[in-house]
């Protein structure tokens, strides 16, 4: 039981250069999120997968695209990246919304910048 | 929209002494829950605490502790016998039917030993 996995780790993109993060979780989860975390701040939701074949916008989903491939994975894909895009990037994945307490699970992070 | 206000950046609490972390949310729902969250130096994020807004009597979780004041909206975060294994940033998360996680914007607490 993995929980939730992110790959990868870390990446450096030169500005207007794509990619997409991969998030995947082995605990049979409805929900799933992507969130950014800038230095000395907290997490803010960029988009979000309430359930599977579904995606909404979060605070901050400018510049960013995302898929829910199936029940298990979630991408995140920057088309042209920006240097304001330097961040690290967490996925997360809770039961789902409605679901008592829905606690979220969070992956390891992906550190992403951007020159 | 709801809003979650950690008002204190940084905190620093001595080994074995007993800090609590504020935080005020806003809502007119009333069913919601508060959780906080803690991020250490390795950036993975823990389920430290959480409350349901239903419930009067304020949860503990060993060593943690909350002080749940729903009218006030407020819901603090008590650590007791801290330890050096503590120090992180520590984020106060609400969470409706109706919308994901609104988190606050940390605070960073040092534990010196």
């Amino acid at each position: 039981n993995a929980g939730v996995t992110q790959t990868p780790k870390f990446q450096v993109l030169k500005t207007g250069q794509s990619m997409t993060l991969q998030c995947a979780q082995d605990m049979n989860h409805n929900s799933m999120y992507w969130y950014r975390q800038d230095p000395g701040m907290g997490l803010r939701l960029i988009y979000y997968s309430a359930s599977e074949g579904t995606t909404d916008k979060g605070e901050v989903p400018n510049g960013y695209n995302v898929s829910r491939l199936n029940k298990r994975e979630f991408s995140l894909r920057l088309e042209s990246a920006a240097p304001s895009q330097t961040s690290v990037y967490f996925c997360a994945s809770s039961l789902g919304q409605g679901s008592f307490y829905n606690e979220q699970f969070f992956g390891p992070g992906t550190r992403l910048t951007v020159l | 929209a709801q809003t979650v206000t950690q008002s204190q950046p940084e905190m620093s609490v001595q080994e074995a002494e007993t800090v609590t972390l504020s935080c005020t949310y806003d809502t007119s729902e009333s069913d919601y829950y508060l959780f906080w969250y803690k991020q250490p130096p390795s950036r993975q994020m823990i389920l430290v605490i959480r409350q349901e807004a239903y419930k009067q009597q304020n949860a503990t979780e060993n060593r943690f502790s909350v002080n749940f004041q729903k009218a006030a909206k407020s819901f603090s975060l008590k650590i007791s016998d801290s330890q050096l294994g503590d120090a992180a940033m520590y984020f106060c998360d609400y969470y409706s039917g109706n919308t994901p996680l609104v988190f606050g914007k940390g605070t960073r607490l040092s534990v010196i030993a």
